[in-house]
């Protein structure tokens, strides 16, 4: 079993709001990445990482920021949710290409 | 067009079944072929993965790749109701770290005990 969590697991809150979702592992990999998935959708990448000081924009445009600033922390802030917000977001690591998932993080933007 | 297309489903199958899983694709590059495993309220877990085509078995679980036709399949025998869940196939093109992979949409499957 993948050693990667995800905090908190449901989030219901007004539209406004900041708020930041964690992601934590520790496999020691040094990539990490943030993904949103909705209802008999793909899976979409927003943010990825290779390592510390490092993130990049995923292909969705994404109005949300991340930081990486240890190797086994990759939390993701909306500075202000909006209801086009809610979604599943789910947070992953890899050594190479293949991906280990947190349990995700349901979001729902009043 | 996707680059990964995949029959949502459902699918549904009595206990003891072999159930057929299949992904088509329309890139190439893709080298790195992968079967995800997600459970209601949980994030996918990595069941398979082949590299370039043929064959792969885990136990009740058979992966293969037709790069030829650019088709995928994940074969389940002796199917169980633990097995139901929504199956994605990825995929990665070869020097591709994981940001370049490329989910489908998933398949539900429904295993009747």
């Amino acid at each position: 079993e993948a050693d990667i969590y995800q905090t908190p697991r449901y989030l219901v809150i007004g539209t406004g709001k900041k708020i930041t979702l964690e992601c934590s592992q520790t496999m020691g990999h040094d990539k990490m990445y943030w993904y949103q998935q909705d209802p008999g959708m793909e899976l979409h990448l927003i943010h990825y990482s290779y390592g510390v000081n490092s993130t990049e924009k995923g292909d969705l445009s994404s109005e949300s920021t991340v930081s990486r600033i240890r190797t086994e922390h990759f939390p993701l802030t909306l500075e202000s949710a909006r209801p086009s917000h809610t979604s599943q977001y789910l947070c992953a690591s890899s050594e190479d290409w293949t991906q280990y998932f947190g349990p995700g993080t349901r979001l729902l933007v009043l | 067009q996707k680059e990964v297309e995949q029959d949502p489903g459902p699918l549904s199958v009595p206990e003891g079944a072999i159930v057929s899983l299949n992904c088509t694709y329309s890139n190439s590059a893709f080298q790195y072929f992968m079967w995800y495993r997600q459970y209601s309220r949980k994030g996918p877990e990595l069941l398979m993965y082949t590299y370039s085509s043929g064959n792969k078995e885990d136990g009740r679980f058979t992966a293969q790749v037709d790069k030829s036709s650019k088709y995928i399949s994940l074969f389940i025998r002796d199917s169980q109701p633990s097995d139901s869940a929504t199956y994605l196939c990825a995929m990665n093109p070869q020097g591709g770290g994981g940001f370049k992979t490329i989910f489908g949409a998933g398949t539900r499957l429904f295993v009747k005990a």
